[in-house]
């Protein structure tokens, strides 16, 4: 069975903190995603990674940026932590081509006071 | 811009009540539909790819079908844990990533 792991389940964090959301698969997949989830609006990618060290910019990056250093790791960073970033994080992850299935993460609810 | 639109927004079934959740999506580059199940609080549990008109694909009471414009996810004799929110969301040539839409929540009284 595919796995996908996020390091948290709920965060409670205050305005301007640095945030770490952490993701780690075992499939040894190629594509990793970020995507968060808020009511009305559905899921919007935040970033997406093809490789180790590559990333691309999805349709709402601004206020986050991503690391993935090892195959299996993708990490989004909330430089300065605004209420309007409170919401669900999914991270997901699929085989190279676009064909592929993409397996979620439980997700992370995201407080910011 | 790909496009992908759901409806109903919600659903509203009595048990054993079947019906079809409606998923149109841009035709042009289609790639693979993609059918997920998200309960509340959880991440979305994928159910079904199709890749091309015409295929169909069957788990339990849930059955996914794709026509040349639009998929169905047609529920046969629902059960109450059946509710959830269905996503529908397909790729493209142009990129890797899920373009969502923005689900039907289903909800099955007994």
């Amino acid at each position: 069975d595919v796995k996908v792991t996020q390091s948290s389940r709920y965060l409670v964090k205050r305005t301007g903190e640095k945030v770490f959301l952490e993701c780690v698969q075992d499939m040894d997949h190629e594509n990793m995603f970020w995507y968060r989830q808020d009511p009305g609006l559905g899921l919007r990618l935040i970033y997406f990674s093809y490789d180790v060290k590559m990333k691309e910019k999805g349709d709402i990056p601004e206020g986050y940026s991503v690391s993935r250093e090892k195959k299996e790791r993708f990490s989004l960073i909330l430089e300065s932590a605004s209420t309007n970033q409170t919401s669900m994080y999914l991270c997901a992850s699929s085989f190279g081509d676009s064909q592929e299935t993409q397996y979620f993460g439980p997700g992370t609810r995201l407080l910011v006071l | 811009e790909d496009q992908v639109t759901q409806s109903p927004e919600a659903l509203r079934l009595q048990e054993g009540e079947s019906s079809s959740l409606n998923c149109s999506y841009t035709v042009s580059g289609l790639r693979g539909l993609f059918w997920y199940r998200q309960d509340p609080g959880k991440g979305p549990e994928f159910l079904f790819t199709l890749y091309s008109a015409g295929e169909e694909k069957e788990k339990e009471r849930l059955k996914a079908t794709l026509t040349k414009k639009e998929s169905f996810l047609h529920i046969t004799a629902p059960k109450p844990e059946d509710s959830a929110t269905y996503l529908c969301a397909a790729t493209y040539q142009a990129g890797t990533a899920l373009i969502f839409g923005k689900g039907t929540t289903l909800s099955v009284s007994s």
